[in-house]
């Protein structure tokens, strides 16, 4: 099945960093939303983004919708430990949602 | 509360044996997923459901099964046909299939083969 590319697969950053990760697809999405999973939980959706060039933010993270509606990026702002998990993207198909293959970050205090 | 409730946490299982995993939800969700998730891996999706008694076959379906009864409920067995199926298993639902408001995910049950 479709996976959507996320990079990078993995980041280890400094406390008060700020972090970028993207998505990309080879096919145009209408939605892109973008999930953070805590270790041994559920995904919890961080930010819809609904059109093409739109930019929002959620406190310190900001996702765009790219341009070509086939990337997304997500940017996180003076990163803090409870930061940590895994970052997935996720493009609106025709009957379901496809996800990236996640960003798992750490942060060092 | 509204939200999605998986049961159990953590589930053994020996060799040979079905297992099945509870996903109960009661936000009047239309549409339900199961996903298994491998250690440094994304979602793979395993069944999903738009309607009551209707479900469909994800990218992995072989192996485990499924049924759809109920609104609230949607069920997953692991079967002895699963060969591998130490995994992280996720429920999600949705108002609907595809819908622009995502899914809603439970917590998970980590199943581990003894």
């Amino acid at each position: 099945g479709q996976q959507l590319n996320q990079s990078p697969q993995s980041m280890f950053i400094q406390e008060g960093e700020d972090v970028s990760m993207n998505c990309t697809s080879s096919s145009i999405f209408n939605t892109w939303l973008w999930y953070k999973q805590d270790p041994g939980e559920g995904p919890v959706l961080l930010i819809a983004l609904y059109k093409a060039g739109e930019l929002t933010s959620n406190g310190r993270l900001t996702a765009q919708f790219g341009i070509t509606r086939k990337d997304s990026f997500l940017n996180i702002s003076a990163s803090i430990p409870s930061d940590v998990g895994i970052y997935f993207c996720a493009g609106q198909g025709t009957y379901k949602y496809i996800f990236g293959t996640g960003t798992r970050l750490k942060v060092l205090a | 509360d509204g939200g999605i409730t998986q049961s159990p946490k953590y589930l053994f299982r020996k060799e040979g044996q079905n297992v099945t995993l509870s996903c109960e939800q009661n936000l009047n969700h239309d549409a339900m997923y199961w996903y298994r998730q491998d250690p440094g891996q994304g979602l793979r999706l395993i069944y999903y459901s738009q309607i009551v008694n209707d479900f469909q076959k994800g990218d992995i379906a072989e192996g485990y099964s499924v049924s759809r009864e109920k609104k609230e409920s949607f069920p997953l067995t692991v079967t002895s046909a699963q060969k591998n199926p130490t995994a992280f298993y996720l429920c999600a639902s949705s108002i609907g299939v595809g819908m622009a408001e995502g899914y809603t995910f439970g917590s998970g049950t980590r199943l581990t083969v003894v």
